[in-house]
């Protein structure tokens, strides 16, 4: 199956720093989408990406889908505790399935 | 605003036997879709439904059977549960797929479940 890796797996950090993490994938996508998971619930949609060079933003949240359509970034600004999660992405090709990443735990410290 | 409604939220299972995970959504969404999610590998297609009547495989079908007998429902059915089957099981809904305006997944809070 298609395989979209995250990076980073995991990251530290400090209240009202700014977050960066991006998806890549082997294959080109039509649409990616960002989706963020709070501890023992299922994953929230954050920003939906169609074009590529676009650039979203949602709150402190700004997404982009990368110009190869290989790739998306996410980055959050000015970060809180409640950023406290999991992201995901996802990437569609054609029709209705998407393929999400492996997911990047996002830890913030007071 | 129900959206998508797992039952239960957590089940022990013994080696062998089967249960349903329940899936509901009263969003009228055509699209539904279950995941398993294990730690640090993602959320991997189970099944996948278009309306209801039709059911096809995802990435990882083994082990496990679907139906869609009306709009709201689909449930996941273990015959017979195997320790590889300990994961967190999440259903999703969607309007439509490529076209629609209203993108991407509505997930439900998930159904834990450990095969011991």
């Amino acid at each position: 199956g298609q395989q979209l890796n995250q990076s980073p797996q995991s990251m530290f950090i400090q209240e009202g720093e700014d977050v960066s993490m991006n998806c890549t994938s082997s294959s080109i996508f039509n649409t990616w989408l960002w989706y963020k998971q709070d501890p023992g619930e299922g994953p929230v949609l954050l920003i939906a990406l169609y074009k590529a060079g676009e650039l979203t933003s949602n709150g402190r949240l700004t997404a982009q889908f990368g110009i190869t359509r290989k790739d998306s970034f996410l980055n959050i600004s000015a970060s809180i505790p409640s950023d406290v999660g999991i992201y995901f992405c996802a990437g569609q090709h054609t029709g209705n399935q998407f393929y999400f990443g492996t997911g990047t735990s996002l830890t913030v410290i007071p | 605003n129900a959206g998508v409604t797992q039952t239960p939220k957590f089940r022990i299972l013994k080696i062998g036997q089967s249960m349903t995970l329940q899936c509901a959504q009263d969003m009228n969404h055509n699209y539904m879709y279950w995941y398993r999610q294990d730690p640090g590998m993602g959320l991997k297609l189970i099944y996948y439904s278009v309306g209801a009547g039709i059911t096809d495989k995802g990435e990882v079908p083994n082990g496990y059977n679907v139906s869609r007998s009306t709009t709201e429902d689909f449930p996941l059915r273990l015959e017979l549960a195997a320790p590889s089957q300990t994961s967190v099981y999440f259903c999703a809904s969607s309007l439509t797929g490529h076209t629609s305006a209203n993108y991407g997944y509505t997930f439900g809070s998930g159904t834990r479940l450990t095969v011991v």
